[in-house]
């Protein structure tokens, strides 16, 4: 069957340290993979893409990484704030997706000061 | 939110009540979808559409129809709503084009609406 997972228990790290979370899919094919974040109350937040054909995309403090052999993405926060405190949800498009998203439940990562 | 509201954002019902949705954007976007939220599921796409009067199923369309009559409105209607259908729904949109698009498909998400079925 097709699966997309991510850790269900919550990360917790300290301030200033580097989160690291997993995604990782069976089954799929994906064109691409998006990372969310989702704040309590309120809709998920684009925050990046990366393409099939890309090992590694950086936007500021973010790094996401896409490896197709181990079906899996890790995405990064470096010199994390407690303003990171959020769930983050990766996302993936099938080859052939049109558009359409299938989720991972989503990694809920708490920084504590 | 990328000019997309949704209302009402909270709603009680009872079972067996029909139940309208409303998704409304302002980004004249091509792609509009609705998914439900719940505890362990994460998203899960319900219908979604890609263009006027152009909708198609996803994931968990059972018990869901879906109306766009206007690019800027997405309407979601549970005909009989059940207890199975209490959850927080999420209006998204894209803009992108054909096969996943130049970006990729990045979606924009409305603030969600609470339903509870009693």
């Amino acid at each position: 069957s097709q699966k997309i997972e991510q850790n269900s228990e919550a990360l917790n790290i300290q301030e200033g340290k580097t989160a690291t979370l997993t995604c990782n899919y069976t089954n799929y094919s994906p064109a691409y993979l998006q990372w969310y974040r989702q704040d309590p109350g309120r809709g998920p937040v684009f925050l990046l893409l990366i393409r099939e054909n890309e090992k590694e995309k950086r936007k500021e403090r973010l790094k996401v990484t896409f490896d197709t052999t181990l079906k899996q993405s890790l995405f990064h926060i470096t010199a994390s704030q407690p303003a990171d405190s959020a769930t983050y949800l990766c996302a993936l498009i099938p080859s052939g997706g049109y558009n359409k998203l299938i989720f991972g439940a989503g990694t809920r990562l708490a920084v504590h000061p | 939110d990328a000019g997309i509201t949704q209302s009402p954002r909270h709603k009680v019902t009872e079972t067996g009540t029909p139940v309208t949705l409303r998704c409304h954007q302002t980004e004249n976007h091509r792609y509009m979808y609705w998914y439900r939220q719940d505890p362990g599921h994460g998203l899960r796409l319900i219908h979604y559409s890609y263009g006027v009067k152009d909708t198609d199923k996803g994931e968990v369309s059972d018990g869901y129809s879906v109306s766009r009559s206007k690019t800027e409105d997405f309407l979601l209607t549970l005909e009989s709503a059940t207890s199975s259908q209490t959850s927080v729904y999420f209006c998204a949109i894209s803009g992108s084009q054909g096969l996943a698009g130049v970006n990729g498909g990045e979606q924009f998400f409305g603030p969600g609406t609470r339903l509870t079925v009693l």
